[in-house]
């Protein structure tokens, strides 16, 4: 199984509809992520929590909300979607004392692409 | 502001040669380099972290260099196979942005049988 999941994998929704991405993992990591993917753009952070009372705005927060219900759970909310939030969106989580592969190597999970309308 | 740019957008290379994809970024004071991978329509694999002490990593066929105060890293693939063919990205992690990534646009890598 994989130790980042995003869910859904793909969605169509239309301009004010409210969506939530939800995002879990396995490696029992506390600091978990959500970036946005455009074409020309590069990923870009949109929120980050550091642990389950953590959590802190990236570069792009506008027109989204977030909640980490969970060490192992944290979910990406758009209250009102509109066109130009479509794009490939990404969890990723990290442990900044692990050792091994690196320390604070994010993991990325799937992917979810999401259109709006 | 952090600004990371990738060298070349894309590249096209016959099987068996070897390659160095380019990373630089505007503020040397960095905690990591991360290089990733990602497939069509998949998500990012991270394939070597450099620790900002460091000089290199290395793994497999890949080799990842680092100078943090000209701020460039460059990856070495050696010879090149077709499953190599993929989008590299490079991202850095600021000393003062905890674990914050900022990324590159990547290269478009495709190795021709």
């Amino acid at each position: 199984d994989a130790d980042v999941t995003q869910t859904p994998r793909n969605r169509i929704t239309k301009t004010g509809k409210r969506i939530m991405l939800e995002c879990s993992q396995t490696k029992g990591h506390d600091r978990m992520y959500w970036y946005r993917q455009d074409p020309g753009l590069g990923l870009r952070l949109i929120y980050y929590s550091f642990d389950v009372k953590d959590i802190n705005k990236g570069e792009i927060s506008d027109g989204y909300s977030v909640s980490r219900q969970a060490q192992a759970k944290f979910s990406l909310s758009l209250e009102s979607a509109i066109p130009n939030q479509t794009a490939l969106y990404f969890c990723a989580t990290s442990d900044p004392f692990s050792e091994g592969e690196g320390t604070d190597t994010q993991y990325f999970g799937p992917g979810t692409r999401l259109t709006v309308l | 502001k952090q600004e990371v740019t990738q060298i070349p957008a894309a590249l096209s290379v016959p099987e068996g040669e070897n390659l160095v994809l380019n990373c630089s970024f505007t503020d040397s004071a960095i905690y990591n380099l991360q290089w990733f991978r990602q497939d069509p329509g998949k998500g990012l694999t991270s394939l070597l972290l450099i620790q900002s002490s460091q000089r290199e990593q290395t793994s497999g066929r890949l080799n990842a260099s680092l100078d943090k105060s000209s701020g460039r890293s460059t990856l070495y693939i050696a010879a090149s196979q077709p499953g190599d063919s993929a989008t590299y990205l490079c991202a850095v992690c600021e000393e003062t942005s905890g674990s914050r990534l900022t990324f590159g646009e990547g290269t478009q890598l495709t190795v021709n049988p």
